[in-house]
């Protein structure tokens, strides 16, 4: 099985920077995604790591230590619009495996 | 390309009552997949498909059933509504190629608008 734990609520400043943690415990690992969900419409996929390390895309970094079972998701130079939800999902291992297991998500309001 | 498309938006629907929850992406996508998503609760699989004519259980099935009779369909079913039905019911879809082992972003998935269900 797999358990995922994320923040419920955050509360960031505009054009500040804020980390969104993760961890999870599962019986196996084959990557972790973060997505973006915007009140009231459908998650958009933000980033996937599978190795240990920083991946770095414009504005949003995620980081993952299969060590450790962690990962964060880096939000620089916050614009209001980046208030949301972000939902860390794990991927089981198996090679015919793609189906996701979605933490509870994490609620980023960003203030003036 | 519309992406993923549900249909309806919204529906109250009386306990008891049946109905069917449209899915149809024009992406050629080979997997499909149901979610529901409770306030609070993050998003549980209900079922999924890996290709025309399979499916399988997720988390959550238990009332619940569905078909794949194409690529591009994959509509849910509810045989009778239950209150503990409520939720928004979101579809989503990728693409993974045949013989794939893992990799990087095989399994982004693609969600469509979603569709708020009552049952009261």
């Amino acid at each position: 099985g797999q358990n995922i734990d994320q923040p419920t609520e955050m509360t960031a400043t505009e054009g500040a920077i804020v980390q969104i943690n993760c961890t999870y415990q599962t019986s196996g690992f084959n990557g972790l995604f973060w997505y973006q969900q915007h009140a009231g419409e459908a998650p958009t996929f933000l980033s996937y790591n599978v190795l240990d390390g920083l991946e770095e895309k414009g504005r949003f970094s995620s980081f993952l230590s299969r060590s450790k079972g962690y990962s964060y998701l880096l939000l620089k130079e916050l614009q209001m619009k980046d208030s949301a939800s972000y939902l860390c999902a794990v991927r089981p291992p198996g090679a015919g495996s793609y189906q996701l297991t979605f933490g509870k998500g994490t609620k980023l309001s960003v203030i003036p | 390309n519309a992406g993923v498309t549900q249909t309806p938006k919204f529906r109250i629907l009386k306990i008891g009552q049946s109905m069917t929850l449209q899915c149809t992406q024009d992406m050629n996508h080979n997997y499909m997949y149901w979610y529901r998503q409770d306030p609070g609760m993050g998003l549980k699989l209900i079922y999924y498909s890996v290709g025309a004519g399979i499916t399988d259980k997720g988390e959550v099935p238990n009332g619940y059933n569905v078909s794949r009779s194409t690529t591009e369909d994959f509509p849910l079913r509810l045989e009778l509504a239950a209150p503990s039905q409520t939720s928004v019911y979101f579809c989503a879809s990728s693409y993974i190629p045949a013989g794939h082992r893992g990799g990087r972003s095989y399994n982004e998935q693609f969600f469509g608008p979603g569709t708020r269900l009552t049952v009261l």
